[in-house]
């Protein structure tokens, strides 16, 4: 399964959008992109799910390149709850699929 | 709905004691998870069931861990005995095969 890459941590202030970064070179073609957050002391919950298009939800939008080599988790008005850990994960939908998790991006969301 | 439920939260003993915890997933989900989540870092995969069958079981540490799912609803992780280097998170989470996972709050776990 491919694996990804994320920076350590980034700052948002209250009210503005949050664009986080993944990069996932080895991605193959039928591998999904999730993206999961995990707020301190709960277990990681999820936010959206893509696989060529991009995608939004209430929560968020993921926006996936067209190489589908990266993509983004954006937060469009980041709230002070949204202040976690964010995970960036790519894996198949059905047969022997791994979920790696990798140590995520942590998000301050600044008042 | 009801979310992923693990007991207990929180969990000390000393070492070399046994430990055990319990999950019940969401009802209807048929893929069942445990993770480690060591401090700072994101949680690891240690057994995935589907129903009743471990479907991967190549992180779990034998000689130590072991889980079931009878009748392929709530599960049981063990650990026999216990060392200094389990204290972590232990997460549940379910599914529907195919879909996103839920997880519960987890179990910490301190090992003295």
């Amino acid at each position: 399964d491919a694996k990804t890459t994320q920076p350590p941590s980034m700052d948002c202030a209250e009210g503005r959008a949050a664009n986080l970064p993944c990069n996932h070179s080895t991605i193959s073609g039928n591998e999904y992109v999730y993206w999961y957050r995990q707020i301190h002391s709960q277990g990681p919950q999820y936010i959206i799910h893509g696989l060529k298009n991009n995608e939004t939800n209430e929560m968020a939008s993921l926006i996936i390149t067209e190489d589908r080599k990266s993509s983004t988790l954006i937060l469009p008005h980041a709230t002070l709850r949204d202040t976690a850990v964010y995970y960036c994960i790519v894996r198949l939908h059905t047969g022997g699929f791994k979920t790696i998790f990798g140590a995520g991006t942590r998000l301050f969301v600044k008042a | 709905e009801a979310g992923v439920v693990q007991s207990p939260r929180y969990k000390i003993i000393e070492k070399k004691q046994p430990v055990a915890f319990w999950c019940n997933p969401i009802s209807g989900h048929n893929t069942l998870y445990w993770y480690l989540q060591n401090l700072g870092q994101g949680p690891e995969l240690l057994i995935r069931y589907e129903n009743e069958e471990a479907v991967d079981d190549s992180q779990l540490p034998k000689d130590r861990f072991s889980a079931e799912r009878l009748k392929g609803v709530d599960s049981t992780l063990k650990i026999q005995p216990a060392e200094l280097g389990d204290s972590a998170v232990y997460l549940c989470a379910s599914s529907l095969v195919g879909t996103e996972q839920f997880f519960g709050p987890g179990t910490r776990l301190t090992v003295l």
